[in-house]
């Protein structure tokens, strides 16, 4: 148990659309991570919040966005959805900035589903 | 840019047996590695972090190592159960502070 909670579990969308999918992280934890997992790959980095602000984008498209809230809870959005971002996405915590010295505790995921 | 292989991709192996996963990295300049395990359509888990200064770590049945200057490390399962049954996946930070860089991981079965 990590104390990293994801909202939801499942979602399925159609394309075109757009999903909004939340993270909770354990207090104290200034520092959010949001991971793209596609089937039998490794989770790929989209950006990461430091403190609220956006601090580091991995190559992923604009459409994804995201913010990072006081109460240690964030959230990943995603515009004009497309089949490819059928995948299951992980958020990560940590107690600073993530990377150098600190374990990154993951959440459950969403598992999104695009049809 | 950083990037991370694991070998083999898949691995099934009787009850009780030991074994090693691999898995290599281009950029050696890494401040850790980090060895997770994945329940099929789960969260991460992570099992050991080792730090660049360190060669080894340790938890229970579990031994990683690392060999910074081969862009090596091996996680090491002594008398594998049916329940070390997942995905293995190595990651490092791509540098300095920056979040992780994974492998596609190795899918051990181990069967009872």
């Amino acid at each position: 148990e990590t104390g990293v909670t994801q909202s939801p579990t499942h979602l399925i969308k159609t394309r075109g659309q757009q999903v909004t999918l939340r993270c909770s992280s354990q207090s104290g934890h200034n520092t959010v991570s949001w991971y793209q997992q596609a089937l039998g790959q490794g989770p790929q980095f989209i950006f990461q919040y430091y403190r609220e602000e956006e601090n580091g984008r991995g190559n992923f498209p604009p459409r994804f966005s995201g913010l990072q809230f006081p109460n240690y809870s964030s959230e990943l959005n995603v515009n004009a959805l497309e089949l490819d971002d059928s995948a299951l996405y992980l958020c990560a915590s940590s107690p600073g900035l993530a990377g150098a010295a600190d374990t990154q505790y993951f959440g459950p995921g969403t598992r999104l589903t695009v049809l | 840019k950083q990037e991370v292989t694991q070998i083999p991709a898949a691995l099934s192996v009787p009850e009780g047996e030991n074994l090693v996963l691999n898995c290599s990295f281009t950029d050696s300049a890494i401040y850790n590695l980090q060895w997770f395990r994945q329940d099929p359509g789960k969260g991460l888990t992570s099992l050991l972090l080792i730090q660049s200064s360190q060669r080894e770590q340790t938890s229970g049945r579990l031994n990683a190592s690392l060999d910074k200057s081969s862009g090596r490390s091996t996680l090491y399962i002594a008398a594998s159960q049916p329940g070390d049954s997942a995905t293995y996946l190595c990651a490092v930070p791509n540098s300095g502070n920056t979040p992780l860089v994974f492998g596609k991981g190795t899918r051990l079965s181990v069967i009872a």
